[in-house]
């Protein structure tokens, strides 16, 4: 089994809906992150945790919410979903000593 | 300035070359420094790490750190088509130890 697993790992939405990415891990990582990628563009962040009760927006958080529910559970939701916001997203866990582990990514379109 | 910055490439060389990639990190007490590989479409992989000055050796890659010079780089002997993605500098920083990317180079392998 993945160390990090994603849900779901392919989804295509209609504009305005709201919907949730699901993020969990085995590792054992207080730190979790959730990012973005747009076709030939590097890793934009979106938001991390560094715990269950410390949240941090990333660069682009704008349209997006999280929630933490345990340690190994760091949830993505798009509100009201847009068609720019069509991308691959990843869940990723660190730890300084031995790296970060991203999940497999979830390939989301928004129609 | 990026906190973690690296050339986007495309970084062309030919099979069986050395091929050369370099990151620069703007936080000068990091400690933690990791390089992913990322082919189209896939989530980024951990290929290397190195916490102290100098060379670091497995197998046909080899990563170095220069602390004082706040750079970071990874070489690539024998260079295969095989070794053709994106490479990503990772860098711990900051007192609760974010990773942070660079948005990465992209290397091609001739054949």
């Amino acid at each position: 089994d993945a160390d990090v697993t994603q849900t779901p790992r392919n989804r295509i939405t209609k504009t305005g809906k709201r919907i949730m990415l699901e993020c969990s891990q085995t590792k054992g990582h207080d730190r979790m992150y959730w990012y973005r990628q747009d076709p030939g563009l590097g890793l934009r962040l979106i938001y991390y945790s560094f715990d269950v009760k410390d949240i941090n927006k990333g660069e682009i958080s704008d349209g997006y919410s999280v929630s933490r529910q345990a340690q190994a559970k760091f949830s993505l939701s798009l509100e009201s979903a847009i068609p720019n916001q069509t991308a691959l997203y990843f869940c990723a866990t660190s730890d300084p000593g031995v790296g970060a582990f991203f999940g497999q990514g979830t390939r989301l379109t928004v129609v | 300035q990026k906190e973690v910055e690296q050339n986007s490439g495309p970084l062309s060389v030919p099979e069986g070359a050395i091929a050369s990639l370099n990151c620069t990190y703007s936080d000068r007490v990091s400690q933690s420094f990791f390089w992913y590989r990322q082919y189209s479409g896939k989530s980024p992989e951990l290929i290397m790490s190195i916490y102290s000055n100098g060379d670091k050796e497995d197998g046909r890659f080899t990563a170095q750190l220069n602390k004082a010079s706040q750079y970071v780089s990874l070489l690539i002997r024998d260079s295969q088509p095989s070794d053709s993605a994106t490479y990503l500098c990772a860098v711990f920083s900051g007192g609760y130890q974010k990773v942070t990317f660079g948005t990465g180079t992209k290397l091609q392998v001739i054949p």
